[in-house]
């Protein structure tokens, strides 16, 4: 089974500022790499798709890229609204899910 | 407009059976995989498994192989999931979810079904 380590599992960030968080598959998973949010008490919500490619609708503070078996996700300039959980997910091999990554108001 | 609407909240015993159906409009129901996804409280996101709702072909993650059954009724527009031998570990929000044509990715989520296993 792939394996996704994500990192860090938690992050405190003001309003405005850039957030990276990171996913390292255990193989290659070519780009099946994919980007979802989730507030509490709701489905997740897809945001970038082929590791890179944005969701029509996501705004552009946020941004997927890959270096082989590592992947990143950026977010410019932090709103408000951003304030949730974020997850990885292979689909490359069946499915695999990172652990997740909260990011809180510092 | 896409959706997927899925069965209300259940509560059952250690041993019983549990069978959540995903309701799906606004598309071709025969044309896009259906995946399970479930979160135990407080917990992150676990991949179950899929259906294809056209063949009806299933792909089960190992660790439900033996205690999960998806199956489909395409007159109805639904998938079904269907786990048995509950334990108190089962204790999670179950998701079904849509899969779009780019890297497999869900792009359509259900609202969540809380199943709580309890004695």
């Amino acid at each position: 089974d792939i394996q996704m380590t994500q990192s860090p599992s938690s992050l405190s960030a003001s309003v405005g500022d850039r957030v990276t968080i990171t996913c390292r598959a255990s193989q290659t998973i070519s780009s099946y790499l994919n980007w979802y949010q989730q507030k509490p008490g709701k489905a997740p919500k897809l945001l970038i798709y082929g590791a890179s490619i944005l969701l029509s609708g996501v705004p552009s503070r946020f941004s997927g890229s890959e270096s082989g078996t590592d992947f990143t996700l950026t977010i410019s300039s932090l709103q408000p609204e951003d304030f949730a959980t974020y997850y990885c997910q292979q689909t490359y091999s069946a499915v695999t899910f990172g652990g997740g990554t909260k990011v809180e108001i510092k | 407009q896409v959706q997927l609407v899925q069965s209300g909240a259940e509560v059952k015993k250690p041993g019983a059976s549990v069978k959540i159906s995903c309701r799906a409009s606004g598309y071709m129901f025969t044309g896009f995989y259906i995946h399970w996804v479930r979160q135990a409280p407080g917990q992150g996101l676990e991949w179950m498994g899929l259906i294809h709702p056209n063949s009806g072909d299933t792909n089960y993650a190992q660790r439900f192989q033996g205690r999960v059954t998806m199956t489909r009724d395409t007159s109805f527009t639904t998938a079904y999931m269907e786990l048995s031998r509950l334990e108190s570990d089962d204790t999670a929000i179950y998701f079904c979810a849509r899969v779009s044509t780019g890297y497999d990715a869900f792009d359509f989520w259900g609202q969540g079904t809380m199943v709580t296993v309890s004695s």
